[in-house]
């Protein structure tokens, strides 16, 4: 069964707008959860790094100000799309991964952001 | 260069075939490895990981050569449920910052 759940699948909405997406880990803690985006026909590039009690790292070129990143609790990390605009339309998924760094990651089910 | 580069296909191939994978990774320092597939419009699952010593699970192989900085896979006996594309992909250790390094992806399509 999923170990990783992330909430919503789908948003559509306004230019403008600001979107919260839920990343949660199942039945394990998690101190390092992952943010990835993928657009159409690309391979999924890092966004951040979301580490629980503390700020995310941002990989170069992704604006902190714009997806916020709480990792709140060992289970739980959000990102926020402040302020969304169509090019921020894309498919977002986060991972965590539970043991060794080396570890595998599981990835959540993604959200296919729709801004109009 | 792309850290993690692979053929991006489409492959199509017979049900029933045997199908290779390729991808090469540019750090030297890359410590773990893996195979996921993504479907259209979902999530990656991790396939299997790989080691030097190969490792094979069912009707997938999956190899890994250090020296040559080289990773494979090998479906056996397509079906058409493996239609999907493969995902090559290297974690580089450095501090945990850093988190999996993702190819672009081969599509395979598996034909009746």
């Amino acid at each position: 069964g999923a170990v990783v759940s992330q909430h919503p699948s789908w948003v559509i909405c306004k230019s403008g707008t600001s979107v919260k997406i839920e990343c949660r880990s199942l039945d394990f803690q998690a101190t390092t959860m992952f943010w990835y985006r993928q657009f159409p026909k690309q391979s999924l590039m890092l966004m951040a790094t979301s580490n629980e009690g503390s700020k995310a790292t941002y990989e170069q070129g992704v604006e902190k100000d714009k997806f916020l990143i709480n990792h709140a609790s060992l289970t739980l990390s959000t990102l926020t799309v402040t302020s969304a605009h169509p090019e921020d339309s894309s498919f977002y998924i986060c991972s965590a991964r539970f043991g060794h760094p080396n570890e595998a990651q599981h990835f959540g089910d993604g959200t296919r952001l729709s801004i109009l | 260069r792309k850290e993690v580069e692979q053929d991006p296909g489409p492959f199509n191939v017979p049900e029933g075939a045997t199908v290779a994978f390729n991808c090469t990774y540019s750090n030297s320092a890359s410590q773990s490895f893996f195979w996921y597939r993504q479907d259209c419009r979902k999530e990656p699952k991790l396939l299997m990981s790989v080691y030097s010593s190969g490792n094979e699970d069912g009707r997938f192989t999956a190899q890994l050569n250090r020296a040559s900085q080289y990773i494979s896979l090998l479906i056996r006996d397509s079906k058409l449920s493996d239609s999907a594309t493969y995902l090559c992909v290297v974690n580089l250790m450095d501090t945990g910052r850093r988190a999996l390094t993702f190819g672009s992806g081969t599509r395979l399509q598996v034909q009746p």
